[in-house]
């Protein structure tokens, strides 16, 4: 049983466009949500986190939108580089879950010069 | 400030045989969670300690067991590896007990391969 799923396993963008990764979930107790950016063979590197309470967090190039109702978020860069070529994965953490992620299967995203 | 360390990167075991992966957290980080990686099924967590306490476990047989040290260390161990438990192994560690966003940062993983 998938509580977090990220439907689409990969995304191409041109340079300078707008990449946008969905994240969807199941568990109501999520309150917490977090996005990450891997490289093979290395760990998952913290990109952008957004809280329940919030429906949007934005740092720079990235913005978190979260949507409670639905049950989803997305993740958008912009302008999208090159170098944001790289497996994204969106995790869940719950208010009783001490310091436990639930990740999602991760979308590579391959950003074309 | 060193991030989280751990080691070996690299292990080749053979079914049958146990294994220790180590995983030093950021200095003043007490707490260290496990995953494990697999192209099936995604990063999934393992357990998580704090204060030499595990303080959550996932769904895994006890095969997998973990502890953590008194400095903070933490090591798991695999017995009687499986071809299937071929896998990146991550931890990370984070500054206390209060859930994520406190710092929670991951280490590099190791990579293990079961032959």
């Amino acid at each position: 049983d998938q509580q977090v799923k990220q439907n689409s396993p990969s995304l191409s963008v041109q340079e300078g466009r707008i990449s946008i990764l969905n994240c969807d979930y199941t568990n109501s107790m999520f309150d917490y949500f977090l996005w990450y950016k891997k490289y093979p063979a290395e760990g998952p590197t913290f990109l952008i986190s957004i809280s329940s309470i919030k429906d949007k967090n934005e740092d720079g190039r990235f913005t978190v939108f979260l949507n409670k109702s639905a049950k989803h978020l997305s993740l958008h860069i912009v302008p999208s580089q090159p170098g944001d070529s790289a497996v994204y994965f969106c995790a869940a953490s719950g208010n009783n879950a001490g310091n436990m992620l639930t990740f999602g299967g991760g979308t590579r995203l391959m950003v074309k010069p | 400030k060193a991030g989280v360390t751990q080691t070996p990167r690299y292990l080749i075991k053979t079914r049958g045989q146990q294994v220790t992966l180590s995983c030093s957290p950021i200095s003043g980080h007490r707490s260290v969670s496990w995953y494990q990686q697999t192209p099936g099924q995604g990063l999934q967590f393992l357990f998580e300690y704090f204060s030499e306490t595990q303080r959550n476990k996932g769904n895994f047989p006890g095969r997998f067991s973990g502890r953590q040290f008194s400095n903070s260390r933490s090591e798991m161990n695999v017995s009687t590896l499986e071809l299937g438990d071929s896998a990146l192994y991550l931890c990370a560690s984070s500054l206390g007990a209060g859930g994520i966003g406190y710092g929670y940062t991951f280490g590099s993983g190791t990579r293990l391969t079961v032959v």
